[in-house]
């Protein structure tokens, strides 16, 4: 069966200061991937997905990037964070292809930026 | 442009009322996906069902059932004899012709004992 890991479950950072969220399935090969971030009011926003390695689409302008080092593997960056990427980071794959692609979600990270 | 409206921000129900989360959207798709996800005080959010838009066949599963009308463009989401662990966000979500899912913006669904 296939699993979806996140790593760290919490962070507190300061401001200005690195980011970076790493993201890792087991048991699918080839999976489309998903960072969305969730801030306080509930709404669920897309930030990137990737259907490759290397293939990443950013779906909102801002100081985070992503990559897909390997295939199963999607990494969420900042070389500088400001206080509003606080929020709750959600990572998610889905069958690649034109499959019906429900999406799976991870545990996400919560991040506090102070 | 896909939208996907879920007017109720929050309901509050006693335990083992029937309640309805609703749930409209919006595409020019002709083909195209709907889902439905539970996201608890934990956070992760819950798989609960996908619905393709040529099988308007309604689902059963257990105490959940959906309703899903094109004629109306919905798909709502019925909890029969709600429990507290019930007790959640649920998300319609809507998938065209791209690898995007297109959220509502929630239903916070609070079961009282």
């Amino acid at each position: 069966s296939q699993t979806i890991h996140q790593w760290p479950a919490t962070l507190v950072q300061p401001v200005g200061s690195p980011l970076s969220l790493e993201c890792t399935v087991e048991g699918t090969s080839n999976p489309n991937l998903y960072w969305y971030r969730q801030a306080a009011g509930r709404g669920l926003q897309l930030l990137f997905y990737s259907v490759g390695i290397g293939q990443i689409s950013s779906e909102v302008p801002q100081n985070l990037s992503a990559s897909r080092p390997q295939d199963r593997q999607f990494i969420l960056s900042s070389k500088k964070l400001l206080l509003s990427d606080s929020g709750f980071y959600l990572c998610a794959w889905g069958s690649g292809g034109a499959g019906y692609n429900e999406q799976f979600f991870g545990p996400g990270t919560r991040l506090t930026v102070l | 442009a896909q939208k996907v409206t879920q007017a109720q921000t929050e309901i509050s129900v006693v335990e083992k009322e029937d309640v309805t989360l609703d749930c409209v959207y919006e595409t020019r798709d002709t083909t195209y996906y709907l889902f439905w996800y539970k996201q608890p005080p934990s956070g992760e959010l819950v798989f609960l069902i996908r619905r393709n838009s040529f099988d308007e066949q309604n689902e059963i599963s257990g105490r959940y059932s959906w309703n899903f009308q094109k004629s109306t463009s919905s798909f709502n989401f019925t909890i029969t004899a709600s429990q507290v662990v019930d007790s959640a966000v649920y998300f319609c979500a809507l998938r065209g012709s791209n690898y995007k899912l297109t959220f509502g913006k929630g239903t916070l669904l609070t079961v009282n004992p």
